[in-house]
């Protein structure tokens, strides 16, 4: 079971908009851990999509978009392109016991 | 552009060690503020993150794996390796490695990913 907990998956329509959420614990997001995004296409490895909650790195489109409040965090995909078929992962740090990185369990989008 | 690449047995016996290399290039593994990690990924499921080690060769690992894990830098070959031992088959996955973004930059997440490694746990 992962520290951070996400819905197996999500689906959309073409052109649509879709919400996946992250949900920790107080250990992690809710201790002002940041949060962190990818995205991994079948049989690759993953790929970075939001860094420190909100940020997109170059080369990422602007329908991608994170958010965090609380002990949560949201990424936001709007217009929806076949393409953004993939698994999804929020990425965080807890600090119990000696402190490590944590992944959610991962999301399915389905368009 | 740093390039990471995974190496070793893909199959590897019950209670035995699994043992895998992340050759680097374009990069020094010794040099900068990084840290250098292995994550697995079972098939059909997330992603783990084992430990990790920095520039200085200081490690943490994971709460449920730390007694089994060692991950060690050679700065000689560039090059960092991932030690498993007492296997079984709930470690086969595909094994990454990783480097982190400047952790000088406060943000902490992967930036760069080999290609991945499967390892088979079965005899």
């Amino acid at each position: 079971q992962s520290v951070l907990t996400q819905p197996p998956s999500v689906s959309g329509a073409i052109g649509q908009r879709v919400t996946i959420s992250c949900t920790g614990s107080s250990s992690n997001i809710g201790a002002g851990f940041d949060v962190h995004w990818y995205q991994q296409l079948p049989g690759i490895a993953p790929k970075l999509l939001i860094y420190g909650n909100i940020n997109r790195p170059s080369g990422v489109p602007d329908r991608f978009s994170g958010s965090k409040s609380g002990t949560s965090a949201s990424l936001v995909i709007t217009g929806l392109q076949a393409e953004d078929e993939a698994d999804y992962y929020c990425q965080s740090y807890d600090n119990r016991q000696r402190g490590y990185w944590v992944f959610g369990g991962g999301t399915e989008l389905t368009v | 552009q740093v390039q990471l690449q995974e190496s070793g047995p893909g199959l590897v016996k019950p209670s035995q060690t699994l043992s895998l290399t992340c050759s680097v290039s374009g990069g020094s593994i010794s040099r900068g503020n990084y840290y250098w990690s292995w994550i697995r990924q079972p098939a059909g499921k997330g992603l783990e993150w084992i430990g990790r080690i920095y520039t200085s060769g200081n490690t943490n690992y994971h709460p449920s794996l730390k007694s089994r894990v060692t991950i060690s830098l050679d700065t000689s070959k560039n090059q960092f390796s991932l030690k498993l031992n007492s296997v079984t088959a709930a470690d086969t996955a595909v094994y990454y490695c990783a480097r982190w973004a400047d952790d000088t930059s406060g943000y902490y997440y992967v930036q760069y990913w080999g290609q991945g490694a499967l390892v088979t746990v079965s005899s």
